[in-house]
């Protein structure tokens, strides 16, 4: 089963504007990735964020973290045609051992 | 070091064929994860190794999959007698760590269709 439900399932945009996706997961977590897929490849981290942090940046990358409510937000500001792919949250779930994907949102960004 | 990488890209098998799969990790990194990912799905886990232990399967994993990682270096993933349901993406990744508080580096997969 997978702990994380992205939202929205696809978006398209055009180069240049900003890119929201959203997660929700279910169980109590010590940290939240997001990966990035380009289609058909293997799976490139983007960001980790911990439990105890609320908000982080990495480039044009932000992300958001809150705990109370089980939810991320992944921020791709400025996009560019090369921002096109499949992103995916994980967590680490509830002992750590793993990281369990939620079915991703497809992002395409138009030029 | 050129990161994790698997071996074949692509595999295409009869049904009830066996197959194998090969995925050498980060040379320092302990610990090494199969998943496997439908189209537009997720990635699924399956197994992980900590050095050469294989510390937890998932229930995805039936006893025709079996997976191993002598010595704690490369990792092979076999899938016996395969099936049409078996079709998926396998993706080996690698960490550094006693847990998931670092990142995984993923190979770029193997691609397996069963016909």
């Amino acid at each position: 089963s997978q702990q994380g439900e992205e939202d929205p399932q696809a978006l398209s945009i055009q180069e240049g504007e900003n890119a929201t996706m959203n997660c929700s997961y279910k169980t109590s977590i010590n940290n939240l990735q997001w990966y990035r897929q380009n289609s058909g490849r293997g799976l490139v981290h983007l960001i980790l964020i911990r439990s105890n942090e609320r908000e982080k940046h990495s480039g044009r990358l932000r992300v958001t973290l809150d705990t109370s409510k089980k939810s991320s937000s992944l921020l791709i500001t400025a996009s560019r045609a090369a921002d096109t792919a499949s992103y995916f949250c994980a967590t680490d779930a509830r002992y750590g051992n793993k990281l369990v994907f939620g079915a991703g949102t497809i992002l395409r960004v138009k030029s | 070091d050129t990161g994790v990488s698997q071996d074949p890209r692509h595999k295409i098998t009869k049904r009830g064929q066996n197959v194998t799969f090969r995925c050498d990790p980060i040379s320092e990194h302990n610990r090494l994860y199969w998943y496997r990912q439908t189209l537009g799905q997720g990635p699924e886990f399956l197994t992980y190794f900590q050095n050469e232990a294989q510390l937890e399967k998932s229930r995805l994993l039936s006893d025709r999959f079996s997976a191993e990682r002598p010595k704690g270096s490369f990792s092979t993933l076999e899938i016996q007698r395969t099936e049409q349901g078996d079709s998926a993406m396998y993706l080996c990744a690698s960490s550094q760590g006693w847990d998931m508080n670092t990142e995984a580096f993923f190979g770029q997969g193997t691609r397996l269709t069963v016909v």
